[in-house]
């Protein structure tokens, strides 16, 4: 089936630096997503991405968080400065259509934040 | 406060058995929900999903019904497999234009042979 690319696997950073997580959707995917895991924890819906722009975005997705899509690139999260609470699996996902239509996951970027 | 209660948290079950997950929410709003399925090291796959207009949808062995009076839903697997064994997740998402997954913490299912 389709599939979400996530690069890198886990990924270990000094509290403070700045980080990116790269996705790469499926090819003719419109909208993308990024999710937040916490170990133990539910996954928590951070933002969606749709025309290059955000549609919306949770509480969780704070100000030092930013996305972005350049034409025909990666899909990526930044955060920056990086925190100690940041440390979770971050889930990229992509769908054809918008609410109520599949969406696809990849396998998470561990990241871990000392 | 929870939005997606899932229960329960961990079941083990024989090969050929009849598995049984449980799912409620909170928010009127939702109309779509879909059950996805993880491996360890892979992300959740959609197994199966449910619109708020229908009661039930079937899939192979894979059956998902819809209480919207009550707010709850399940997913029942009949004649559950070893390879079933994974984690499984109910997820809701809301009327708006663009989707936003509220997710349960799921159910770890084994399925012994």
């Amino acid at each position: 089936g389709p599939k979400v690319l996530q690069i890198p696997s886990h990924q270990i950073i000094d509290m403070g630096q700045m980080v990116t997580l790269n996705c790469d959707p499926v090819s003719n995917h419109l909208y993308f997503y990024w999710y937040k895991q916490i170990l133990g924890q539910q996954m928590e819906f951070l933002v969606n991405f749709y025309n290059g722009k955000v549609m919306e975005k949770s509480k969780l997705f704070k100000d030092q968080f930013s996305v972005e899509r350049p034409d025909g690139s990666y899909f990526t999260l930044k955060i920056q400065p990086t925190a100690l609470e940041d440390s979770a699996v971050y889930f990229c996902a992509s769908s054809l259509g918008g609410a109520r239509t599949e969406v696809f996951f990849g396998k998470g970027t561990r990241l871990t934040v000392v | 406060q929870q939005q997606v209660r899932q229960s329960p948290q961990s079941l083990t079950v024989w090969e050929g058995g009849t598995t049984v997950l449980t799912c409620s929410y909170e928010d009127s709003t939702f109309n779509y929900f879909p059950w996805y399925q993880q491996f360890p090291g892979e992300g959740p796959a959609l197994l199966i999903s449910i619109l708020s207009v229908s009661d039930k949808k079937e899939d192979g062995r894979f059956t998902t019904f819809f209480n919207k009076r009550e707010k709850k839903l399940s997913l029942h697997i009949i004649d559950s497999q070893p390879g079933d064994s994974a984690t499984y997740f109910c997820a809701a998402d809301n009327v708006g234009d663009n989707s936003k997954l509220i997710w349960g913490l799921g159910t770890s299912l084994v399925v012994n042979p």
